[in-house]
């Protein structure tokens, strides 16, 4: 399976600022996937990342507010604008090497915005 | 949209009891995922299932698919403490999208 590192790990920002998470796999692959888990809830996919076109978004999730870049197959990342107190959370990136068949996830990025 | 859900949302047990956590989706799937995430953890994955009343066993975990391919169940025999954690079934759709449950947390009294 594929590893990925995802940085930072952890992060106190302040509200109205911004934050960029990075995610570097060890392998090629098509598509990065960014989920966003708020404490002790489930996983949100806030939208899908293709190399050379851009992001899919999810209902809810705008490029304005979490832009992202997928510049090559192995790296992406994902900003979050303009920060608010609800943008807490822990935001994931994924990936599935063979396409279709268990994903890997980061080890996550645990946002609190102050 | 698809929605996957699961339940019980908590389960706490004895350890050596079984727990069972049940997924339920609106749509049919092409298949459904289940993953594993310790606590301040992330999720790991433990399995994919894609035949209709396909069964899987990994150890004392046990995974069905429904015949309509639209429930799944996870069971475990004898709970041990390292069985702590939240269990996430995650349905596939298509395009590789993987819609999640709202998880099932765990807890295990030694």
């Amino acid at each position: 399976s594929a590893v990925i590192s995802q940085k930072p790990s952890r992060d106190i920002c302040q509200r109205g600022t911004s934050l960029t998470i990075q995610c570097q796999v060890d392998s090629q692959v098509t598509m990065m996937f960014w989920y966003r888990q708020q404490p002790g809830q489930s996983l949100t996919l806030i939208a899908t990342a293709n190399q050379g076109s851009e992001a899919t978004y999810e209902s809810g999730f705008v490029i304005d507010k979490f832009p992202i870049s997928r510049p090559n197959l192995t790296f992406s990342t994902l900003t979050v604008s303009n920060m608010s107190p609800e943008d807490s959370s822990i935001y994931l990136c994924s990936v599935s090497p063979t396409g279709t068949y268990g994903y890997t996830f980061g080890s996550g990025t645990r946002l609190t915005v102050v | 949209g698809q929605q996957v859900m699961q339940i019980p949302q908590y389960q706490h047990v004895q350890e050596g009891e079984d727990f069972t956590t049940y997924c339920n989706s609106s749509t049919t799937l092409s298949n459904i995922q289940w993953y594993k995430q310790r606590p301040g953890g992330h999720p790991v994955f433990l399995i994919q299932l894609v035949k209709s009343g396909e069964v899987k066993k990994q150890k004392r975990l046990t995974f069905q698919f429904g015949e309509a391919k639209k429930n799944s169940s996870l069971h475990i025999t004898a709970t041990q403490t390292t069985d702590v954690g939240t269990y996430f079934c995650a349905g596939g759709q298509g395009a590789q999208k993987l819609v999640f449950g709202q998880g099932t947390r765990l807890t295990i009294n030694p």
